[in-house]
């Protein structure tokens, strides 16, 4: 089992649309958890952090993180085109002294106009 | 806040050469560094975390003595690919994590692309 998992996609949406991206995880002591977008050629940028159990609003993106079923998860509302991208999920590894960031595979999403 | 520096953002050179990458925390200190690599198409492995003052800390089938990392101040960690081959042509990204937030997120360079012919 891999220690952070995500749907690869493509994942489509028409415009307008919420898009809901998805990622499991194995370390159940695992404190914290980030969401990164990553353009085609581009470095991963930050979208949100999430550390309590719930919900956690910004803008049009919430993540969702339910630490019982090690499951995380990002909503996009209102999808824009720019929206389209890779997005990482990545966990904060506890046992890890040094705080080692492990990422998914990345779910490829593409907002349709 | 949080910016990272990372330079250069492109390499081409001839297969044996040595390439230096510099990561800087720009507006933070950054006691941690991480050094990753990225083939198309797949997600980031991390190669190496970098820790001011002391060695650096490799994962398992990465060559300390191919990626030679040097962390010597609190903004400004190196990484070296030495004599570098084909194989080595990678999307290269380092992040840093602000000081004694061991917690909190990195933030990313905007990656340093490498090709060796």
């Amino acid at each position: 089992q891999k220690e952070v998992e995500q749907n690869s996609g493509p994942l489509s949406v028409p415009e307008g649309a919420i898009a809901s991206l998805n990622c499991t995880y194995s370390d159940r002591v695992s404190q914290s958890f980030f969401w990164y977008r990553q353009y085609s050629g581009k470095s991963p940028e930050l979208i949100m952090s999430i550390y309590s159990n719930g919900d956690k609003e910004d803008g049009r993106f919430t993540a969702q993180l339910n630490k019982a079923s090690q499951y995380v998860s990002l909503l996009i509302r209102d999808s824009q085109p720019s929206d389209s991208a890779t997005y990482l999920c990545a966990v904060n590894m506890v046992y890890n002294q040094g705080g080692k960031l492990i990422f998914g595979q990345g779910t490829e999403l593409s907002v349709k106009p | 806040g949080a910016v990272v520096s990372q330079h250069p953002s492109r390499v081409i050179c001839k297969s044996g050469t040595s390439v230096k990458i510099e990561c800087r925390s720009l507006d933070f200190q950054a006691t941690t560094m991480f050094w990753y690599r990225q083939f198309p198409k797949q997600s980031l492995m991390l190669m190496a975390t970098s820790n001011e003052g002391s060695k650096a800390t490799y994962e398992q089938g990465v060559e300390k003595d191919k990626f030679l990392i040097n962390h010597a101040s609190l903004t400004l960690s190196t990484l070296t690919v030495t004599s570098a081959h084909p194989e080595d042509s990678s999307f290269y990204i380092c992040s840093a994590r602000a000081y004694s937030e061991s917690n909190q997120p990195q933030h990313f360079g905007d990656g340093t692309r490498l090709s060796i012919l």
